[in-house]
Formats: structure tokens, C-alpha cells, sequence
């Protein structure tokens, strides 16, 4: 039982290119979510997911996509970087819909846009 | 609109000593409270919760957080302070039935020798 897994852990980015940072869980569970993580900020939600197919905006949506074809997979893209973007990225999971439920964190991506 | 505030960056404390990371939030609702501890270079890692129920939550690693709702706060507690313990401590809050949680700023713990 991996739990939450982000790659890559590390990666440097040219303004204006596009990537992906992918996580995955082997915890067969249906939330999922994407927070960026800066200095004196805490953690900020980007997009979250309640199950395959279903996806929604979190508070820091712009310049960021995602989809959600399978309950294991939530990759997130950055469709244009920009040194705005440098931040560490952590995926999360946690089981069912409840609201009462803890979120499992991956090891997170540390990110670079030059 | 939900909110939480950590009101200092940094606690400091001496190595057996007891200590206590603030935590205050504002929710429409019932609150879902929630700490999470971060170690350099990890993830969160859940620490402890406040559903419903007893106003003194237990969790791991000897922590508990006391739920005060007429302060609105919900304090992390640990009679006995370890060097270990030095970590990002984040208090988060979810309004009850409300899909998105929002986290503190963070308050670094440092637990001195």
C-alpha cells in the first residue's frame, strides 16, 4: 500500500511551458485534491475532485487544469508556467464524500519556474 | 466563508515542558476541525480532529486539542514537549457538509534541547 504518490518530486520549468505533475493513490478513495504550498501562505486549494469524472475549482484555480478519468489518478497541468507558479505541490486523498474524514497527503512536487 | 488563523508564525519551547499552538477559526456551520503536523521535505500528516463530541480530542504522538466553541478555537496541547516534535503544525477547518477545507498559515514549532 503505496498511499498518495506525486512524481516528479523535483522540476524546473522555462516560463511559458506546459507539464504535468501527476499523483496517484492505491487507497480506493474518492476525494482528491491539489494545494500549492508557499512561504507564509499555508496551504491554498487549486482543484479538487469528489470522484471519477467530477472535478471542481479551489481558490487558487487560474493556469491550472485537471481531470479525473479514474479513482486512482488526478494528474494537474499547468497549460503556460509562470514564476508565479514556483510553489510546492502537494496531492491529497481521503476516503468518501464526508466532510469529517482526514486527507492523506503525498510527499509533494517542489516546482521552479524560471 | 470559512477561515482559520494561526496567530504565531513561531512557538518556542523548552524540552519537557508543556505547549500549546493556537488555533482560531470562523465557520457558518457546524466546524470539522482538523491538525495536521509537516516534518522538512514531507507531507501532512494528520494529527487529530474535532467532529462532534467531547470538547478534548486525543491523537497521535501524545498531542490533544481542546474544541472551545464559544472562543471559537481549537488549541494543539502536548503536556511534554519533545525535540521530535520540532515541525510546521497547520490548524484546517471544514464547514460541516462543505467539500473544501482551509488551512492556517502554519505555526512553526521549535523545541529546544
Amino acid at each position: 500500500n503505496a498511499g498518495v504518490t506525486q512524481t516528479p518530486k523535483f522540476q524546473v520549468l522555462k516560463t511559458g511551458q506546459s507539464m504535468t505533475l501527476q499523483c496517484a493513490q492505491d487507497m480506493n478513495h474518492e476525494y482528491m485534491s491539489w494545494y500549492r504550498q508557499d512561504p507564509g501562505m499555508g496551504l491554498r486549494l487549486i482543484h479538487y475532485s469528489v470522484g471519477a469524472g467530477i472535478t471542481d475549482q479551489g481558490e487558487v484555480p487560474n493556469g491550472y487544469n485537471v481531470s479525473r478519468s479514474t479513482t486512482e489518478d488526478f494528474p494537474l497541468r499547468l497549460l503556460s508556467a509562470a514564476p508565479s507558479q514556483t510553489s510546492v505541490y502537494f496531492c491529497a486523498s481521503k476516503p468518501g464524500r464526508s466532510s469529517y474524514n482526514e486527507q492523506f497527503f503525498g510527499p509533494g512536487t517542489r516546482l521552479t519556474v524560471l | 466563508a470559512q477561515s482559520v488563523a494561526q496567530p504565531e508564525d513561531q512557538v518556542n519551547v523548552a524540552e519537557g515542558n508543556p505547549l500549546t499552538v493556537k488555533c482560531t477559526y470562523s465557520v457558518s456551520g457546524n466546524p470539522y476541525l482538523f491538525w495536521y503536523v509537516q516534518y522538512p521535505n514531507r507531507g501532512l500528516q494528520f494529527l487529530l480532529k474535532y467532529i462532534t463530541g467531547d470538547n478534548l480530542v486525543k491523537g497521535s504522538y501524545g498531542f490533544e486539542a481542546e474544541f472551545n466553541k464559544s472562543q471559537t478555537s481549537f488549541h494543539l496541547k502536548k503536556p511534554s514537549a519533545l525535540v521530535s516534535d520540532s515541525a510546521l503544525y497547520f490548524c484546517a477547518v471544514r464547514d460541516g457538509g462543505y467539500q473544501k477545507v482551509t488551512f492556517g498559515t502554519g505555526t512553526k514549532l521549535q523545541v529546544i534541547p
